[in-house]
């Protein structure tokens, strides 16, 4: 079965500042998707970025951008000039290529932005 | 265009009982899928729908059933409630028609409290 795992429960980054977070996945499938969901204190989880795994180049979103690394199966998340706004727990989702198949979400990480 | 809806937001209800959460998906979205959000176990994944059928079926008992209607709206219902079934209910759409469309978009969650 896939897993997730994000092995920093809590991180912090000061205003406008730079913050990485990590993520790992288990799969034998060689065809998936990865994503990024932030859920804010008002609990809407907000899709933030998504990855096909057959894509080498890294998804950017803005000031969002993602470390693919399929042969590690790493697949961590990069949050440029952070903002008071980006304060939320975020999670790590993998889905197989097949449609229909259900997400596999990791147990999140909680960022504090400090002003 | 409306995104996903969830009613009620907020519930209460005692051991024993039984209830009904109701989700409206984004217009065109023919996938519905539901997630139990506790702290302890994180996002887990219920079931999903498509076309009325369900499609996924996740590690629960039978207690939790779900049903999907024509205009693509779900419901789901917990019979027999119990106190560990006190958590953030997430419903979540997509379009489900090929692999690639497949991201799904989240509602604001009903939080169900069992007493």
């Amino acid at each position: 079965a896939q897993t997730v795992t994000q092995s920093q429960p809590e991180m912090s980054v000061q205003e406008a500042e730079t913050v990485t977070l990590s993520c790992t996945y288990d799969t034998s499938e060689s065809d998936y998707y990865l994503f990024w969901y932030k859920q804010p204190p008002s609990r809407q989880m907000i899709l933030v970025i998504r990855q096909e795994a057959y894509k080498q180049q890294n998804a950017t979103e803005n000031r969002f951008s993602v470390n693919f690394q399929k042969a590690a199966k790493s697949f961590s998340l990069k949050i440029s000039d952070s903002q008071l706004g980006d304060a939320a727990m975020y999670f790590c989702a993998y889905r197989k290529s097949n449609y229909g198949q259900n997400f596999v979400f990791g147990p999140g990480t909680r960022l504090s932005v400090l002003p | 265009k409306a995104g996903v809806t969830q009613t009620p937001r907020y519930l209460i209800k005692t051991r024993g009982q039984q209830v009904t959460l109701s989700c409206s998906p984004i217009s065109g979205h023919r996938s519905v899928s539901w997630y139990q959000q506790t702290p302890g176990q994180g996002l887990q994944f219920l079931f999903e729908y498509f076309s009325e059928t369900q499609r996924n079926k996740g590690n629960f008992p039978g207690r939790f059933s779900g049903r999907q209607f024509s205009n693509s709206r779900s419901e789901m219902n917990v019979s027999t409630l119990e106190l560990g079934d006190s958590a953030l209910y997430l419903c979540a759409s997509s379009f489900a028609d090929e692999a690639s469309t497949d991201t799904q978009y989240f509602g604001p969650g009903t939080r169900l409290t069992v007493l």
